[in-house]
């Protein structure tokens, strides 16, 4: 069945430093990407998706690209601030289905 | 706008009560989802509504676990004889339509002692 894979957590850097979160996946046909990212104390929100092979999705500086060669989706930033703490989810969903498959979560903790 | 809505945001019951979840999605979309996000894991699909029926309930664990959706919008998880394992955050997600992209909202707390 489809799958998640992210990198184990916790992550913590200083503020300004380069992040890279490791994703992967396992799924038939071409599943849309996603990165969701929880906050503390509030719900999930959808930080940035790609829905084909080689799109680049982004927002607030995060840029993450749909590498269907390596069945991957990285998550990266190219200079974290305290207020990027947060949980950070990748998941996909397959062609044709309604779903969400999520990874683990990945929690980012950022230092001043 | 207004977001998901779920109530309560935190229940406590005691091992073999009925439990009922809800959901108040987003005005004017279709598609509604639930899921149960075990502590340090992941969400985990449990159902999918478009309209009024549920479309995909291939996630609901057993029998235990139903859900309702009788006029489109407000849908209700209800959970039966309660197990310990089933603590967790339930989490509901509406979209405008299947394929677009899920709105959640804050999840309810379910702790069963």
């Amino acid at each position: 069945g489809d799958s998640v894979t992210q990198m184990e957590g916790p992550v913590t850097l200083s503020e300004e430093a380069f992040l890279t979160i490791n994703c992967t996946y396992t799924a038939t046909g071409y599943p849309s990407l996603f990165w969701y990212v929880q906050y503390p104390g509030e719900g999930l929100q959808l930080l940035l998706k790609a829905t084909k092979a080689d799109d680049k999705g982004s927002n607030k500086g995060f840029e993450a690209t749909y590498r269907k060669e390596t069945t991957s989706f990285h998550l990266e930033k190219g200079s974290v601030q305290v207020s990027d703490s947060a949980v950070y989810f990748c998941a996909l969903r397959s062609w044709g289905a309604q779903k969400l498959v999520f990874g683990q979560g990945t929690r980012l903790t950022i230092n001043p | 706008g207004a977001g998901v809505s779920q109530t309560p945001s935190n229940k406590v019951t005691e091992k073999g009560k009925y439990v009922e979840l809800r959901c108040d999605p987003i005005s004017g979309h279709t598609a509604l989802y639930w899921y149960r996000q075990s502590l340090g894991q992941g969400p985990e699909f449990l159902i999918y509504f478009q309209g009024t029926g549920a479309a995909d309930d291939s996630g609901l664990p057993n029998d235990r676990f139903f859900a309702v959706r009788p006029e489109g919008s407000v849908s209700t998880l209800k959970i039966q004889r309660t197990e310990r394992g089933d603590s967790a955050v339930y989490l509901c997600a509406s979209s405008f339509a299947h394929q677009e992209t899920q709105y959640f909202g804050p999840g309810t707390r379910l702790l069963v002692l």
